[in-house]
């Protein structure tokens, strides 16, 4: 399985932009980079997915280095309701989801 | 449209008992998936299926573990005998496609609790 390395945990403040950064030196040219996040208590939920070029939705926006060796999710305007658990993920051609440890994200107010 | 469903949400049981939780995917999610979730690990794969097939149960213990997905809707995966190491949550998924290009939709999970 493709891997992907994040940091454990970072930590930022109440309506500060968060760039949530995702290694990925092993990608290959058909995998989707997909990102979910987990808040306390909940299920895994979808955020985000690129192929090559940068995207955006209301949640956040995902850039894509060109080479596609990693990527950064960016989070605007954190709120106190985006801390949770940020996971970085190479969707292959098995229709997997393959979960690492995540980065476990603090907001302070 | 609500979203997975899954019961019960929490479940004690004494080691060496059965347990069995229950998965509602979204409607017309031809992909259901069960993922396994100790505390303070990311979620690990256990089976996937592609309507009633399970196409991925490389991660299914299979010793005590099985899991069932009659008519390619609602699924089951039961734990028989439990062992204290199976507390965890258990979280099922499903996906409208059969590509990289599709989101899964997980629901809130049930918590195992052996003691």
């Amino acid at each position: 399985d493709a891997k992907t390395t994040q940091p454990n945990s970072m930590e930022s403040n109440e309506e500060e932009p968060v760039h949530l950064p995702c290694n990925h030196s092993t990608i290959s040219g058909t995998d989707y980079i997909h990102w979910y996040r987990q808040l306390p208590s909940q299920g895994p939920e979808y955020v985000i997915h690129g192929l090559t070029s940068n995207v955006n939705n209301r949640m956040a926006s995902l850039a894509i280095a060109e080479d596609r060796k990693s990527s950064t999710l960016i989070l605007h305007r954190a709120t106190l309701r985006d801390a949770a658990v940020y996971y970085c993920i190479l969707r292959e051609g098995a229709q997997k989801l393959v979960f690492g440890q995540g980065t476990r994200l603090t907001i302070n107010p | 449209e609500a979203g997975v469903v899954q019961s019960p949400r929490y479940k004690i049981i004494e080691k060496k008992q059965p347990v069995a939780f229950w998965c509602n995917p979204i409607s017309g999610h031809n992909t259901l998936y069960w993922y396994r979730q100790n505390l303070g690990q990311g979620p690990e794969l256990l089976i996937r299926y592609e309507n009633e097939e399970a196409v991925d149960d490389s991660q299914l213990p299979k010793d005590r573990f099985s899991a069932e997905r009659l008519k390619g809707v609602d699924s089951t995966l039961k734990i028989q005998p439990a062992e204290l190491g199976d507390s965890a949550v258990y979280l099922c998924a499903s996906s409208p496609g059969t590509n990289m290009n599709t989101e899964a939709f997980f629901g809130q999970g049930t918590r195992l609790t052996v003691v």
